[in-house]
């Protein structure tokens, strides 16, 4: 069974302070690993694919990289509006499996 | 394309009622999922299809929970009758088979059972 760990379950940031979240997964047959950014209230909005291990995709403040057990969102420099919860999902056939999140909050 | 598009936004029924929840996904893709977000245990798949036809519903809790895709624009999820554990938001989301797979996400039913 596929299985995706977060970790940890919430961040608080200061603004400015760059810092680094954790997704392990067990997969057979990884397809890609997903992030996405959650707001309250809305679907999760998709932000990076990863296919391989040693890929690295970025985005504004947003760094996704990949090995075979896990992958990491770097944030650099957070600002406030990067408080959201970010979700990992691994894809095997067709199928996205989720952890469970974390939610970072960026005080000014 | 407007994304994918979910209906009602909000619905709050007694126990015992029946409940559909209607999705649109984005055009041009084969594949939608259901999900279902609770802060115990996160976003869970329910049931997903492929082309319109179900490939796996090993996560739809039970028998009152019951998905359809008569057509590849339109989707339902069904609950006969609903209990307030059923209570959480659901989620549909499409994507593609081919090329950039990544799913893209409706903004969601919250579903109140009381």
């Amino acid at each position: 069974e596929d299985q995706v760990t977060q970790s940890p379950e919430a961040l608080r940031l200061q603004e400015g302070e760059s810092s680094s979240l954790n997704c392990s997964y067990t997969v057979s047959g990884l397809r890609g690993l997903f992030w996405y950014r959650q707001d309250p209230g809305k679907g999760p909005e998709f932000l990076f694919t990863l296919y391989s291990a040693g890929e690295e995709k970025e985005k504004e403040r947003l760094k996704a990289t990949l090995t075979k057990k896990e992958s990491f969102l770097h944030i650099t420099a957070p600002k406030p509006e990067d408080s959201a919860t970010y979700l990992c999902a691994v894809q095997a056939n067709s199928k996205l499996t989720f952890g469970k999140g974390i939610t970072l909050s960026v005080r000014p | 394309d407007a994304g994918v598009i979910q209906s009602p936004r909000h619905e709050v029924t007694e126990m015992g009622q029946e409940v559909t929840l209607r999705c649109k996904p984005i055009s041009g893709h084969n594949s939608l999922f259901w999900y279902r977000q609770t802060m115990m245990r996160g976003l869970e798949l329910l049931i997903y299809f492929n082309n319109n036809v179900p490939i796996d519903d090993s996560g739809m809790p039970e028998d009152r929970f019951s998905a359809k895709m008569p057509n590849a624009s339109f989707s339902t999820l069904k609950i006969q009758p609903s209990e307030p554990r059923d209570s959480a938001v659901y989620f549909c989301a499409s994507s593609s088979l081919r090329g950039n797979t990544e799913a893209f996400f409706g903004q969601g039913t919250r579903l109140t059972v009381v």
